[in-house]
């Protein structure tokens, strides 16, 4: 069954500083590819998606996120973190015949002044 | 369209009773999923439908938990009787087809006291 992994459970960034949340994934084939994100207290907002194409692609925001099937990684990134952008990001994944959406543990960010 | 539309948002009520909480998906789609969202366990599948069936309940904790749809614009998830490790936040979700984002509800935080 696929999975997905998010090493770091928390990470601390200055605002305007560049971002890159890391999203690592275990499947067979190409697996469909999700990067979530959820404020407090609210609901998973979808960033952005992969399902095929063009290995970079881009999301709301700002953020972008490259597929490396070498690597089977999928990590986030944004160029200039802005305040609101303190929240909770999950990467998941669906294997492209089934309806399982494995979420990864998620990973907190803190934006600083 | 309003989204997938969850009530209640906030439950508490005291261990040994039955808890009901409900879903609304987006119209039109075929796929609707009960989520558990915990500290300790993260984002877990319990179960999902579709086209109003039950498909995978092999995430449902024990038999205390039961789910149903008995149309395509309603589900239901229950908890009888609760107890105070099924406090979570649970969320809905429902996309169109296999591998379509999946849209989440804003979620019901459970307090089981």
């Amino acid at each position: 069954a696929q999975s997905v992994t998010q090493p770091d459970i928390h990470i601390t960034v200055s605002e305007g500083a560049s971002l890159e949340l890391r999203c690592n994934y275990s499947y067979g084939a190409t697996p469909y590819l999700f990067w979530y994100v959820q404020s407090p207290g609210q609901g998973l907002q979808l960033l952005l998606k992969y399902f095929s194409g063009d290995t970079l692609v881009q999301g709301i925001k700002g953020f972008e996120a490259e597929f490396k099937r070498s690597q089977s990684s999928f990590n986030l990134r944004k160029p200039s973190v802005h305040w609101s952008d303190a929240a909770e990001y999950f990467c998941a994944v669906v294997a492209y015949n089934n309806n399982d959406m494995r979420f990864g543990a998620g990973t907190r960010l803190t934006v600083k002044p | 369209d309003a989204g997938v539309i969850q009530s209640p948002r906030h439950e508490v009520t005291e261990m040994g009773q039955e808890v009901t909480l409900r879903c609304k998906p987006i119209s039109g789609h075929d796929y609707l999923f009960w989520y558990r969202q915990t500290m300790m366990r993260g984002l877990e599948l319990l179960i999902y439908f579709n086209n109003n069936v039950p498909i995978d309940d092999s995430g449902m904790p024990e038999d205390r938990f039961s789910a149903k749809m008995p149309n395509a614009s309603f589900s239901t998830l229950k908890i009888q009787p609760s107890e105070p490790r099924d406090s979570a936040v649970y969320f809905c979700a429902s996309r169109f087809s296999v591998g379509d984002t999946q849209y989440f509800g804003p979620g019901t935080r459970l307090t089981v006291l």
